[in-house]
Parts: structure tokens; sequence; C-alpha cells
């Protein structure tokens, strides 16, 4: 078993709908939980740095941490076509610690 | 947040070659990363360097394949050695730190090796 799962898609969705991505995974250390967003022939770029449980909240885009499940959320209000890419999420045991943990990530398709 | 270029951005490599990917980041940074992206798989992290000493390669990654050079604090080479149609991949670096803290990466090199 993977310690991060994500679905890898495509999630097709239309323009202005909410998007809901996820990602499960299996250690209780984990405390610090990225989301990354990919564009196709680009390196990831940092969307979303959340530590602990609970919400984060930065324009259209929504992090939830559930640790009691070990489950996290990326939601993304009034998609737009531009957001159109593959999201990663990646989680850490410390804010140093350089060995993140990587899901697969979902690509994500926003069809105008 | 710092700005990485990366080249080349991508390359076609035949077997049993070897290909060298630089890494230039705009700023110094005491710690540079390399990944590789398979597709449909997880970043993975092939090694660590720090300028002034060996790199340190994580499991199923080595020194004789992947060797890697740092001689300065904004500057790194990853080399791909001896390669074959298995090393086809995108190999990224990336340097820690920026504003939300998290991870800078370059915008990364395609290679296929046939």
């Amino acid at each position: 078993q993977k310690e991060v799962e994500q679905d890898p898609g495509p999630l097709s969705v239309p323009e202005g709908a909410i998007v809901s991505l996820n990602c499960t995974y299996s250690n209780s250390a984990f405390q610090y939980f990225m989301w990354y967003r990919q564009y196709s022939r680009k390196g990831p770029e940092l969307l979303m740095y959340t530590y602990s449980s609970g919400n984060k909240e930065d324009g259209r885009f929504t992090a939830q941490v559930d640790k009691s499940s070990k489950y996290i959320s990326l939601f993304i209000r009034d998609s737009q076509p531009s957001d159109s890419a593959t999201y990663l999420c990646a989680m850490s045991r410390g804010a140093s610690n350089y060995q993140l943990i990587w899901g697969a990530g979902t690509k994500l398709i926003i069809k105008p | 947040s710092a700005v990485i270029s990366q080249k080349p951005s991508r390359d076609i490599c035949q077997r049993g070659t070897s290909l060298t990917i630089q890494c230039q980041v705009d700023s110094q940074v005491t710690m540079m990363f390399w990944y590789r992206q398979q597709p449909g798989q997880s970043l993975t992290l092939i090694a660590t360097a720090n300028q002034g000493s060996e790199a340190t390669y994580e499991s199923g990654f080595v020194i004789d394949k992947f060797p890697i050079s740092r001689p300065n604090l904004t500057f790194s080479t990853l080399t791909v050695s001896n390669m074959s149609p298995e090393d086809s991949s995108i190999y990224l670096c990336s340097v820690e730190g920026g504003p939300a803290g998290g991870y800078t990466f370059g915008s990364g090199t395609r290679l296929t090796v046939v």
C-alpha cells in the first residue's frame, strides 16, 4: 500500500463548477500538507501549504485537512479552463523535513 | 521565491550515452533537490545536493548512475549515465523556500531514451 493515495483521474467538469480533489494517507505522523499544481511541460508550483488539521482559504482555493480520517482535500470554486492541470498532494512529518511524500497527481480538465 | 532555470527542457538520447542536466537558481540556496517524475507515478526524490559535500542519494539511486555536482550555492548538475529506455522520464530540480513555504521547481527535463 502506498503511503499517499490519489485518484489519477482524469476529472472532467464544466466551467464554473466546484471541484473537489482528495488524497488519503496512512502515516499519522504527517503534520504538513501541500497542494501543488502542475501544468503540462512545467514543474509543480505550490498552491496551498497547511499545518495539522483545519481549513485554509486562498481566493478560489480551500485546503482542508482531516487528520482523524487521514484525508486531505483541495476545493476549487468557480473553476476556470485555466485551472486545467495536474494537482499533486504532498506531505511531510516536519516543516524542514525535505523528504516529502507525494501523491501521483490528479489530472483535472475544466470544459468551457 | 527563487526562480530556477533548468536545461535542456527535453532531449532524445541513444541508449548507453549520458546526459547532463543543469539547474541554475537566481539566489543562493543551501540545498538543491533532484527528482524523477515518471508517467502516472508520484515524484521520487533522487538525491539532495549540498554545496561542498557529496550528494545524499535516496534508496534505489546510486552515484555511479546519477552523479551530481554542486560547485556553488546557485548551480547544480545531474548526469544520467549509461542510459536505458527505463530512464525515460521527467527530471526536476527543486529548492526549498518561498513566501508560503514549500518548494520551488524548475520546469523539468523531459528525457526520452531510444
